[in-house]
C-alpha cells in the first residue's frame, strides 16, 4: 500500500483481556518497528524486525508483550493479560526512513 | 543516559508569526537527527533528516539547524499556518537500527 497501515485505530479492552494489534508496512520494506507512546512522552522503542526476524526486542518491557512477523510483510504485536499501564498509543514504522502508520490507541478499562 | 530534551514544552503563536523550537542530544557520534511532525491522532511524519556534517536542512516554510559541538538542534518555522498546529518531535538516531531517541515534543497552537 501506500503508507503504514495499523489496525484498529482504537482498541477498548478490560483488564486481564488480551489484544492484538496490526500492522501492515509499506511493500518492500524490511525493517519494521513497533514504538508505544503514552500521554505525554516520548516515543518508546519496543522491537525491530529485519525480514521476519527480530533482533532487537529489548524494549519489550515484560513477558507479557510479544510480536510476529510473517511473510517479511504483516506484523502483530500481542499484549497478554493487559494491565491500565499498558494503555498509550502503539506505533508501527517501516523501512529506513521510519515511516510511521497513525497508530493504535489502546485503552485498559 | 542518552536523551534528547526539547523547549519549550509548549507554545502559542499568531497566524503569519515566525517561531523557534529547541532540541539538545546526548547521543554522539550519531547517524542522523530528525525532526518529526506530529498531528493529534496520527502518527509522526519526517520533516528534516540531518547526517552529523550537515549544519541546516530545509524543507518548504521548515528550516532546521544542528550544531554538532554543542548538540544543539533548532526547528524555525516560518509564517506559521494554522495547519502547523502539532507536536514537533526531536529525534537522535544513534546509529543501530531500532535506535531512535525521541524527545517528548513541543506542542505548537498557531492561533488566527
Amino acid at each position: 500500500g501506500a503508507g503504514v497501515s495499523q489496525s484498529p485505530s482504537n482498541k477498548v479492552t478490560e483488564k486481564g483481556k488480551d489484544v492484538e494489534l496490526r500492522c501492515d508496512p509499506i511493500s518492500g520494506h524490511t525493517a519494521l518497528y513497533w514504538y508505544r507512546q503514552r500521554l505525554g512522552q516520548g516515543l518508546e522503542f519496543l522491537i525491530y524486525f529485519q525480514g521476519n526476524s527480530a533482533p532487537d526486542k529489548s524494549g519489550l518491557p515484560s513477558d507479557r508483550f510479544s510480536a510476529e512477523r510473517t511473510g517479511e510483510s504483516v506484523s502483530t504485536l500481542t499484549i497478554q493479560r493487559t494491565q491500565q499501564e499498558d494503555s498509550a498509543v502503539y506505533l508501527c514504522a517501516s523501512g529506513s526512513y521510519y515511516t510511521f502508520g497513525s497508530g493504535t490507541r489502546l485503552t485498559v478499562v | 543516559k542518552n536523551q534528547v530534551e526539547q523547549s519549550p514544552q509548549s507554545l502559542i503563536i499568531l497566524e503569519g508569526k515566525n517561531c523557534t523550537l529547541q532540541c539538545n542530544y546526548t547521543v554522539s557520534p550519531f547517524s542522523n537527527l530528525r525532526w518529526y511532525k506530529q498531528d493529534t491522532g496520527r502518527g509522526p511524519v519526517s520533516l528534516t533528516i540531518m547526517t552529523f556534517s550537515e549544519n541546516t536542512k530545509s524543507n518548504g516554510r521548515y528550516t532546521a539547524t544542528l550544531d554538532a559541538d554543542t548538540k544543539q538542534s533548532s526547528l524555525h518555522i516560518t509564517a506559521s499556518q494554522l495547519s502547523d498546529s502539532a507536536s514537533y518531535i526531536c529525534v537522535d538516531h544513534g546509529g543501530s537500527q531500532g535506535n531512535l531517541i525521541f524527545g517528548k515534543g513541543t506542542k505548537l497552537s498557531v492561533k488566527p
